[in-house]
């Protein structure tokens, strides 16, 4: 079955702490995204891949970084810089001009 | 910057049709609307998505008004399971790039 895998489900960081969260695909899709969403909003774009070894900034990138040297796989990583990270985060992808297909989120708290 | 205008909220009794409005008077000529909805905590599903002419599937129908600048999702008979959070999006045309509004929560009740 072809998807898109996000993990872990749960997460939980010190305050200070780096941590990367997973995103893998087996679609063949180009293009990968990931977004952020707080309690009761609606899903802001942080960065988002076009192809292997690309990636642009989406409206809130302050404090993450990401990484695509595979086209299955596009890491986030919430770095210290990132001042509140406690938030729901959704990885997708998508051919060049259809639709997404997300993964089921990874929930990342502050604690 | 989503282009998309919501209601934030609508109710539907169970077994009635559900229609859901949007509003996207700065679409342009070669930009998809698309439908998506999210149950709580899970990932956003695809509904349906078009360009000007109405579309239907097995979930959804998908109205769309001839200027192009709103259409509406209609979910036939609506059930219990279909309570969820609904995003219309337009989709930007120099890159396949989604911008999310709030969306509408739709309540359907017994």
């Amino acid at each position: 079955d072809g998807g898109i895998t996000q993990s872990p489900k749960y997460l939980f960081r010190k305050e200070g702490q780096n941590v990367t969260l997973s995103c893998e695909q087996n679609l063949n899709h180009d293009a990968m995204y990931w977004y952020r969403q707080d309690p009761g909003q609606g899903l802001r774009l942080i960065y988002y891949s076009q192809i292997v070894n690309d990636f642009q900034k989406g409206d809130i990138a302050e404090g993450y970084s990401v990484s695509r040297e595979k086209k299955e796989s596009f890491p986030l990583t919430v770095t210290s810089a990132q001042k509140n990270p406690t938030a729901f985060y959704l990885c997708a992808s998508s051919s060049s001009f259809g639709g997404y297909t997300f993964g089921s989120g990874t929930r990342l708290t502050v604690v | 910057d989503a282009k998309t205008t919501q209601p934030p909220s609508m109710d539907c009794a169970e077994g009635r049709a559900a229609n859901l409005p949007c509003n996207h008077s700065t679409i342009s000529g070669n930009e998809y609307v698309y439908w998506y909805r999210q149950i709580h905590s899970q990932g956003p599903q695809y509904i349906i998505h078009g360009l000007k002419n109405n579309e239907t599937n097995e979930m959804a129908s998908l109205i769309i008004t001839e200027d192009r600048k709103s259409s509406t999702l209609i979910l036939p008979h609506a059930t219990l399971r279909d309570t969820a959070v609904y995003y219309c999006i337009v989709r930007v045309a120099d890159f396949n790039k989604f911008y999310f509004g709030s969306g509408t929560k739709l309540n359907v009740k017994p």
